[in-house]
């Protein structure tokens, strides 16, 4: 199984300004997927971080505001620009590795919006 | 995506069965069920997934009905750390588009 880390664990930051978060996998996956989950709901994916190329976001959700990056087959950031309270979530990185069914989840971003 | 519906949630006993329900009625004939569960304060972990058959694996099996329109996760003998909200998904078979749709989940409360 796959292991994933994110960096950071929580972080408490100021409207306006932005939080990068870092998901790193301990094997090479093919696809890597980012997730929000606000408090108390269910996880609601953002987008698909694409290796090379630029991500594939689901409605309601913009690259503007959510920038993604995946420079290769183990890693990738979310950026939340310009945050706002409504943006205070739990973020999760996924990965799927080959065609595997599963997918692998790392522990979350808790963010925090002032 | 095809939808699933679960109960909001449930409540067992520490080392009896559980038996968590999913109904799927608009399942096509490519859609994998899975089952992930979450358990306070994580990230969610793979519990399942199955196509027509039933599966077993070490953390519990799924029984699929026989018009795949409804399955059922079954943990065999439920302990406290079994407690979290566990969420029936159904992936379609779209070419390249893998991905996993969220529902509410069930809410699984384990009692000593």
């Amino acid at each position: 199984s796959a292991v994933i880390s994110q960096k950071p664990s929580r972080d408490i930051c100021q409207r306006g300004t932005s939080l990068t978060i870092q998901c790193q996998v301990d094997s090479q996956v093919t696809m890597m997927f980012w997730y929000r989950q606000q408090p108390g709901q269910s996880l609601t994916l953002i987008a698909t971080a694409n290796q090379g190329s630029e991500a594939t976001y689901e409605s309601g959700f913009v690259i503007d505001k959510f920038p993604i990056s995946r420079p290769n087959l183990t890693f990738s950031t979310l950026t939340v620009s310009n945050m706002s309270p409504e943006d205070s979530s739990i973020y999760l990185c996924s990965g799927r590795s080959g065609t595997n069914e599963k997918l692998f989840f790392g522990s979350g971003t808790q963010l925090s919006v002032l | 995506d095809a939808k699933t519906t679960q109960p909001n949630s449930m409540e067992s006993n520490e080392e009896e069965p559980v038996h968590l329900p999913c109904n799927h009625s608009t399942i096509s004939g490519t859609d994998y069920i899975h089952w992930y569960r979450q358990l306070p304060s994580q990230g969610p972990e793979y519990v399942i997934h199955g196509l027509t058959s039933n599966v077993n694996n070490r953390m519990a099996s799924l029984a699929i009905a026989e018009d795949r329109k409804s399955s059922t996760l079954i943990l065999h003998r439920a302990t406290l750390r079994d407690a979290a909200v566990y969420y029936c998904i159904l992936r379609g078979l779209g070419g390249s588009n893998y991905k996993l749709t969220f529902g509410k989940g069930t809410l699984l409360t384990v009692n000593p």
